[in-house]
């Protein structure tokens, strides 16, 4: 069974660091092709991805916000770590993981539940 | 950067056959994947590579692409089909997401 969770703070202030970890389970970084990704999803609005890493950290960023984050992974906690810099309230947005199943399969297969980060002073 | 558009909202009533496009430049030579999105939950992959489903979707649920535009169509469509639905592709190496339809079961 393919579980994903994210997990971090729900409330950070403007200009703070956003870190989020996402543990997942039933399927390993270490296989070739595969890929964890983050995406995001302000309150009522789309969807809007942000990072992927595979298995090979080998990494891809969203174009407008590569500057802002960076995504790690440690494959022997079975986590993959966004961080997202200098963060401001246009940022409030449930944050999702999910797994990338192979290379060449370009979506999304399981999700983890999202995590709401609010970004307030 | 690549975009795709998605009508804002589509209505059906339950048992008609719903149709939400996706459209993209040449989309039709891209795989395009379509999720749904109940409130309060997390998307779910519903179909992937234009017309394919995941193990324990409908087969209510179907795709298909060509040209500029990308098509979920749901039949005989039930209340609990009532959702957001978002198209994607990947293209230069990055996910691209649509922005969304709001299917409304009258």
């Amino acid at each position: 069974q393919i579980t994903l969770k994210e997990s971090g703070p729900t409330l950070v202030k403007p200009t703070q660091t956003l870190t989020l970890t996402c543990t997942f389970s039933g399927f390993s970084l270490s296989t070739s092709g595969v890929g964890v990704g983050w995406i995001r999803q302000p309150p009522g609005k789309a969807l809007e991805w942000l990072a992927l890493i595979y298995w090979n950290d080998d990494k891809r960023y969203s174009p407008s916000l590569k500057s802002r984050l960076t995504i790690t992974k440690d494959t022997s906690k079975n986590q993959v770590v966004l961080t997202m810099t200098n963060m401001d309230p246009v940022d409030t947005a449930t944050y999702y993981c999910a797994l990338w199943p192979q290379d060449g399969y370009n979506y999304f297969d399981y999700w983890g539940q999202g995590t709401l980060v609010t970004v307030s002073s | 950067s690549y975009v795709l558009t998605q009508p804002p909202s589509v209505s059906v009533a339950p048992g008609q056959t719903a149709r939400i496009t996706c459209g993209g430049n040449n989309i039709g030579s891209k795989s395009v994947h379509w999720y749904q999105q109940k409130p309060g939950q997390a998307p779910v992959l519903v179909v992937y590579d234009d017309s394919d489903r995941p193990s324990g979707i409908p087969e209510r649920f179907s795709g298909s692409n060509s040209g500029n535009t990308a098509t979920l169509t749901i039949s005989r469509v039930e209340a609990g089909d009532e959702a957001d639905y978002y198209c994607q592709v990947w293209d230069s190496s990055s996910v691209v997401f649509g922005g969304g339809t709001k299917l409304t079961v009258l």
